[in-house]
């Protein structure tokens, strides 16, 4: 059963702290997804890959985001350093596009918690 | 630039009746459109998408959704509602293409009664 596996589930880190979350998305799809939900702003797409290439990362915070696929099965989503203000839970997801659009497959999300 | 709109961040019907959940887009270009499914705790789960073939979309678990281009509607609908049907629900807009990106709206919660 293929789907989009995100570590970890949950965490808890102090404001200042570096948060690394980890993305394996589901193998053959070519896009992968970082999106953020809260209660106040719903998801928002943070960046989004396609063959492994940012294509858009307009929706991160530049000074303290990064989004990275070190390799097809790998994507991760950084902040440094974190602050209260980005607790939230982060999703990724992955689809298989071939010039036209198809569904995104969501894993599960990281729930963070920055205090 | 590419949105929807949902209207109603919460809807309550009783266990039975019919649900109804209401979509809006705006796109400068024919538009995919998507409904997903949120449990608790869970990540998002597709539905049903439109992808500019038949209008009256068929999804999972009795939902359908019609795509009307004349009144750039997507609503979402189930003819009886059942308890597990409780949730929050997203309609999402992608323009395809090689810059495939979806946005959201901003979901509705589905609230089932006994």
């Amino acid at each position: 059963d293929a789907r989009v596996t995100q570590t970890p589930r949950h965490k808890v880190t102090e404001m200042g702290q570096e948060v690394t979350m980890r993305c394996q998305p589901i193998l053959g799809h070519n896009t992968v997804f970082w999106y953020r939900q809260t209660m106040m702003q719903g998801l928002e797409l943070l960046a989004y890959f396609r063959n492994r290439a940012p294509l858009d990362d307009s929706g991160m915070p530049k000074d303290r985001f990064s989004a990275e696929m070190p390799d097809a099965t790998l994507a991760t989503l950084k902040i440094q350093p974190s602050e209260p203000r980005d607790s939230a839970v982060y999703f990724c997801a992955s689809g298989l596009v071939l010039g036209g659009t198809t569904e995104a497959f969501f894993g599960q999300g990281t729930r963070l918690t920055v205090v | 630039a590419q949105s929807v709109t949902q209207l109603g961040s919460h809807v309550s019907v009783s266990e039975g009746a019919l649900v109804l959940l209401r979509c809006n887009y705006s796109s400068s270009v024919p538009p995919y459109l998507f409904w997903y499914v949120q449990y608790p705790n869970q990540g998002l789960q597709l539905l049903l998408k439109y992808t500019s073939a038949a209008t009256l979309v068929k999804g999972i678990n009795g939902f359908e959704a019609e795509f009307k281009k004349s009144e750039t509607s997507f609503h979402l609908t189930k003819p009886s509602a059942h308890m597990s049907d409780a949730a929050e629900y997203f309609c999402a807009v992608s323009r395809g293409g090689s810059n495939y990106k979806l946005t959201f709206g901003k979901g509705t919660l589905l609230t089932v009664n006994p």
